[in-house]
């Protein structure tokens, strides 16, 4: 099956802006999706498709992909934004079907 | 109130069998695709299992041949069985709900898959 890799941790300082990276073969067929998670909580979807927010998530999250390597970035990053930040595709390899996540970026808004 | 509720986890000794139960509100299971992802302690990520609307069922390698995932249309509920459970199947288990996005880049048309609808989880511990 194909792997998502991804930073384990990243710091970013109040209002800054950040990006995370994710990277794998299957991105350069299929779009990431993005999900957030507190502590004790269940993932939250963030960014799916080419560049889409679900309802009710901030507009300082976008994405981009180039390649093998998807991107979310935080722009203007808040301290309710300190979480971890998973990545996830379709898994593109062989006859496999099935979806692949990233390793997780722990996220630290300083 | 569109949502899914997780039921079943407990504690099971290796080698025995659990099933998980996943009750959907506000929204049809058959229609979507909807799958388990589960979460070790302290660890990442794991998508666990598949089912698409058509009835085709999908496994990651991990599970394949142990687990088997179902729905029930009359309940509106998402199943997932467990057999010969081992230590390494310890973890939280999500069900969610999938969506697909499409879009064209470059004249080629790319997928973006998602999972927009998640539970709270429910607890497996596997141990003796």
């Amino acid at each position: 099956s194909s792997e998502l890799t991804q930073d384990p941790a990243v710091s970013v300082a109040l209002g800054q802006t950040v990006r995370i990276t994710c990277q794998g073969d299957s991105l350069r067929s299929y779009y990431a999706s993005w999900y957030q998670q507190k502590p004790g909580q269940a993932p939250v979807l963030v960014i799916y498709g080419k560049n889409n927010r679900p309802s009710g998530i901030p507009d300082r999250f976008s994405g981009s992909s180039s390649g093998n390597t998807a991107s979310l970035t935080i722009t203007g990053a808040q301290a309710e934004d300190e979480a971890d930040y998973y990545c996830n595709s379709r898994d593109s390899s062989g006859n496999h079907l099935g979806w692949v996540f990233g390793g997780g970026t722990k996220l630290t808004v300083l | 109130e569109v949502q899914l509720v997780e039921s079943g986890g407990g504690l099971i000794q290796p080698g025995g069998s659990l099933r998980l139960s996943c009750a959907a509100s506000g929204f049809t299971v058959s229609s979507n695709y909807m799958s388990w992802v589960r979460q070790a302690p302290g660890k990442g990520l794991e998508w666990v299992s598949v089912i698409y609307s058509g009835g085709s069922t999908y496994y990651a390698d991990s599970v394949k041949g142990r687990f088997t995932i179902s729905r029930d249309n009359s309940k509106n509920t998402l199943y997932l069985q467990m057999n010969s459970l081992r230590a390494e199947d310890t973890a939280v288990y999500y069900c969610a709900r999938e969506g697909i996005a499409v879009a064209v880049e470059q004249k080629v048309m790319m997928e973006g898959w998602y999972f927009d609808l998640w539970g709270r989880g429910t607890l497996v511990t596997v141990s003796s």
